[in-house]
């Protein structure tokens, strides 16, 4: 069974820039997770899909990160404008339903704001 | 919403000794406590979990330990190797949207 597959892996960008992540879950796992993880911290939810709705975006900076999920598949994390502190690892999971199951986790973006 | 405290931070070991990682959570509603390891460069990969119906789960090297009326949890590693050297991470989460809240992570150390 393939993995959670993520692109680019790392991204160099200056502040203002704006960036865009993608991320192939699992195949038939309808919840899908983005969380960012700033060195030497645990990851922290941004948002969760269920199929292509949305379930949870409530620490989502929504000024300026924005997610889609078309065809309830792949998903798409975008930050525009970026900031200093957004640099991060952006992690992709997925998992198989949405009551209290395994999230399997991608290889993330690692993301570096200048 | 829940918060997850992890200690210790750092932890060395020598080979073929045990490790142990502490965490809490603040949330009663808790009932599903997973336990990530993430090399680097690499995304967590689960290596055990828990459900609050059980006060103990074992799988070879590794068990992991659950107080529910502390609202602590444990991962314990015996005959530690050096491949076992990593982050590790805690989370909690509960029944409803299935969120994860994760503990801050504890690099393990294995020393030959």
């Amino acid at each position: 069974e393939a993995g959670v597959a993520q692109s680019p892996r790392y991204k160099i960008i200056e502040k203002r820039q704006s960036v865009a992540f993608w991320c192939n879950p699992i195949s038939g796992h309808a919840t899908l997770y983005w969380y960012q993880q700033i060195l030497g911290q645990g990851p922290k939810l941004l948002i969760q899909f269920q199929n292509n709705g949305v379930v949870d975006d409530s620490q989502l900076p929504k000024d300026r990160f924005s997610a889609e999920r078309l065809k309830g598949v792949d998903s798409t994390l975008k930050i525009q404008p970026a900031k200093l502190e957004d640099s991060a690892v952006y992690l992709c999971a997925s998992s198989p339903i949405t009551t209290v199951e395994t999230q399997y986790f991608g290889p993330g973006t690692r993301l570096l704001v200048l | 919403g829940e918060n997850v405290e992890q200690h210790p931070s750092t932890l060395s070991v020598q080979e073929g000794d045990s490790a142990v990682i502490k965490c809490t959570y603040s949330d009663s509603a808790s009932n599903y406590f997973p336990w990530y390891k993430q090399e680097l460069g690499k995304g967590p990969q689960l290596i055990i979990d828990i459900r609050s119906n059980v006060g103990e789960k074992k799988d070879q090297r590794i068990a992991v330990t659950l107080n529910k009326t502390a609202k602590h949890f444990s991962l314990h590693i015996t005959e530690t190797q050096p491949e076992d050297s990593a982050v590790y991470f805690c989370a909690a989460s509960t029944n409803t949207g299935n969120q994860f809240y994760f503990g801050t992570g504890t690099s393990l150390t294995v020393i030959p």
